[in-house]
């Protein structure tokens, strides 16, 4: 069975500052990794994903999550953070053949201050 | 733009008074989700649909059943609402099920049970 760990259920950042949301899986199959984002009351939207190829992954708005096999993480980092950033970040692995459902961490809140 | 949508955003039953909660999509994604998901939660998966093909989770309760009447539309049927199934009620979307395929949700319908 798949699962994962987001260690931190919040973290408050000042504007402008770099982040760094902790991700680590376990899997017994080669694994998809996805991060979502959710803002309040609203659905999840996909931010990045890593399937294969190059271990680093990016997505429009800056951030960036290296999947690193070795530690089992898929770690969110963005160099300078803005207000709108705020949201609840979660973290997904699937994977293996057929039907793999989506499996989420428990999510980090990310709080961005002025 | 191709989306997913849901209806209503908010809704508020009584207590074992049934209800039901639709999602439509024009992306026509063969398979469609719904999870549950509670307060500071991740996600749960409750079932999805494969084209016509419905496919439970082994610990959702009785109490929830859904229907595809068609590629474009699928509900989620609560026969019995508990003050326990409070929670906002997300529907997702893929092209197909294998893992790596990204999952697209709706903004979620937020339940009330009082």
């Amino acid at each position: 069975a798949q699962s994962v760990t987001q260690l931190d259920s919040q973290v408050p950042v000042f504007e402008e500052a770099p982040v760094e949301l902790r991700c680590n899986y376990s899997s017994s199959v080669s694994v998809y990794l996805f991060w979502y984002v959710q803002y309040p009351n609203q659905g999840l939207q996909l931010l990045l994903k890593y399937l294969s190829g190059s271990t680093l992954v990016e997505s429009i708005n800056g951030f960036e999550a290296e999947f690193n096999k070795s530690q089992t993480s898929f770690h969110l980092r963005k160099p300078s953070v803005h207000i709108s950033d705020t949201a609840e970040y979660f973290c997904a692995v699937s994977g293996g053949t057929g039907f793999q459902k989506l499996v989420f961490g428990t999510g980090t809140r990310l709080l961005v201050s002025p | 733009d191709a989306m997913v949508i849901q209806n209503p955003r908010y809704q508020v039953t009584q207590f074992g008074k049934p209800v039901t909660l639709s999602c439509s999509q024009t992306l026509n994604h063969n398979v469609m989700y719904w999870y549950q998901q509670k307060s500071s939660q991740a996600p749960k998966l409750l079932f999805h649909y494969y084209d016509k093909d419905f496919n439970n989770e082994a610990d959702t309760p009785d109490n929830f059943q859904s229907r595809r009447p068609n590629t474009s539309f699928c509900f989620l049927d609560i026969r019995s609402p508990g003050l326990g199934d409070a929670a906002m009620y997300l529907c997702a979307t893929s092209r197909d099920r294998a893992g790596s395929y990204e999952q697209y949700f709706g903004p979620g319908t937020r339940l009330t049970v009082t």
